[in-house]
């Protein structure tokens, strides 16, 4: 049973930047198709970036690209996603995702989520 | 990119009533269409995948039916618990896509 623990809420300023930790236990990251998908207040479900260990490709949605970072610490079991430049729009909930390979590309599994407030 | 529209956006029924969710997407995702339950201040949990297939754990009043451009989420008879927000997503073509949701409210 795989389990995501994210780290804890933040409030930044616009321009700034947020990096969300996701802690895998249960299976070791490496094993893993991480995914970060974020939810605005309100709001509906948006996927934002996936990385395949199986190939080492990272794929961005295109709105993210050059704004958003994901990496990993196979160490730790730890993944990370930095969004740089914040504006008051990334005001969101934050949650990694991942899931087992009977349902690849879908989310079978998430973490708790982060709140991120970008407020001046 | 393909956009995934859901209908209705609210639908309010009594517990014991079937409920019909659809997702309509702008172009195929062939089979690979995904619901998901969410309910408030919790993360979305996977009901079906790949259109028809239930996940770990879902009970069998969840089904999924349909294929490349029309999918049908349909709960048999409704529990209490039910009554939340559902999700439908796409994988068949990058990037990834979700609909933008539907309520579904107590009567």
């Amino acid at each position: 049973q795989v389990q995501l623990v994210q780290s804890g809420a933040e409030v930044k300023k616009p321009g700034a930047s947020v990096k969300v930790s996701c802690k895998v236990s249960g299976y070791t990251l490496s094993e893993l198709s991480m995914h970060w998908v974020r939810q605005a207040p309100g709001k509906g479900l948006e996927w934002m970036v996936t990385f395949n260990p199986e190939d080492g490709e990272t794929i961005y949605a295109h709105k993210f690209q050059g704004r958003v970072t994901m990496t990993e610490d196979t160490s730790t079991d730890t993944a990370y996603m930095e969004v740089s430049s914040l504006k008051s729009e990334d005001t969101a909930v934050y949650y990694c995702a991942t899931h087992q390979k009977a349902v690849a590309g879908y989310f079978d599994y998430w973490g708790q989520g982060t709140l991120v407030t970008v407020s001046s | 990119e393909i956009v995934l529209t859901q209908s209705p956006d609210t639908l309010s029924l009594s517990p014991g009533e079937r409920a019909t969710l659809s997702c309509r997407a702008s172009q195929s995702v062939s089979g690979y269409l995904a619901w998901y339950q969410q309910k408030p201040g919790q993360a979305p949990r996977l009901l079906i995948y790949d259109a028809s297939s239930r996940a770990t754990g879902i009970p069998a009043r969840f089904s999924g039916s349909g294929s490349t451009t029309h999918f049908i989420l349909t709960i048999s008879s409704l529990e209490t618990e039910d009554f939340a927000f559902y999700y439908c997503q796409q994988r068949g073509n990058w990037p990834i896509t979700f609909g933008q949701g539907t309520r579904l409210e107590i009567k």
